[in-house]
């Protein structure tokens, strides 16, 4: 069992949608992150997050500490959010590695 | 400045050519690291530098040979590649202690013939 399990793997929206994305994670972790992937590209880090609930623009994360999960929501959804969503943690101490989930396919059609 | 720069972002090399990958960054990290990423998958650590010193290596290969020469950059020889390395090679960095974000580069996309 993976340490760090998002779900859904593949996202299908229509512009205009609400999406969510779930992270679950069952270690003990310091901070955990939200990235941005698009196809062939690099990671834009999104949100870092170690309480509560972080917004910028349409996008909303939210982390709940004591159930180990996290979501990420994306507002009014545009085709441009098309891309890999990937969930991140990092673990405590001076543990610097974070572990990723094997990410979330979001397509959104116009 | 708040970007990690990888250069080049493509590269093709041949097996017996040896390359470098440069990672740059200004704002006063004192952690950075090198990720393999292939397609279809999550990115996976490769090395962590920390205060300029090679902290974590994942047991990769000695065809990879990091270095660290000041607090901004960050490089990754290669040497005598295999096909199966080509991949995309991201950059990050990030402040040593927990609680604090981490920035990536764009990558650099790898391809060895």
């Amino acid at each position: 069992k993976n340490e760090v399990e998002q779900s859904p793997q593949n996202l299908t929206a229509q512009e205009g949608e609400f999406i969510t994305i779930n992270c679950s994670y069952s270690v003990g972790i310091s901070a955990l992150h939200w990235l941005q992937q698009h196809p062939g590209g690099g990671i834009v880090s999104l949100f870092m997050l170690s309480s509560g609930k972080k917004k910028h623009g349409r996008l909303i994360a939210t982390i709940n500490i004591q159930e180990k999960h996290s979501s990420l929501h994306i507002t009014a959804s545009h085709p441009r959010d098309s891309a890999v969503y990937i969930c991140a943690v990092r673990g405590g101490g001076s543990n610097y590695k974070l572990t990723f989930g094997k990410g979330t396919l979001l397509t959104v059609n116009p | 400045d708040t970007e990690v720069t990888q250069t080049p972002k493509h590269l093709v090399m041949g097996m017996t050519n040896k390359k470098s990958l440069k990672c740059e960054q200004h704002m006063g990290h004192r952690a950075m690291y090198w990720y393999k990423q292939k397609a279809k998958k999550p990115p996976e650590l490769m090395f962590v530098y920390s205060y300029e010193k090679l902290s974590i290596n994942e047991s990769v290969p000695s065809r990879f040979s990091p270095e660290c020469p000041n607090s901004s950059l960050l490089n990754l020889h290669l040497h005598a590649l295999q096909p199966e390395d080509s991949a995309l090679y991201l950059c990050a960095s990030s402040q040593v202690h927990r609680g604090y974000g981490y920035t990536f580069g764009s990558g650099t996309r790898l391809t060895v013939v």
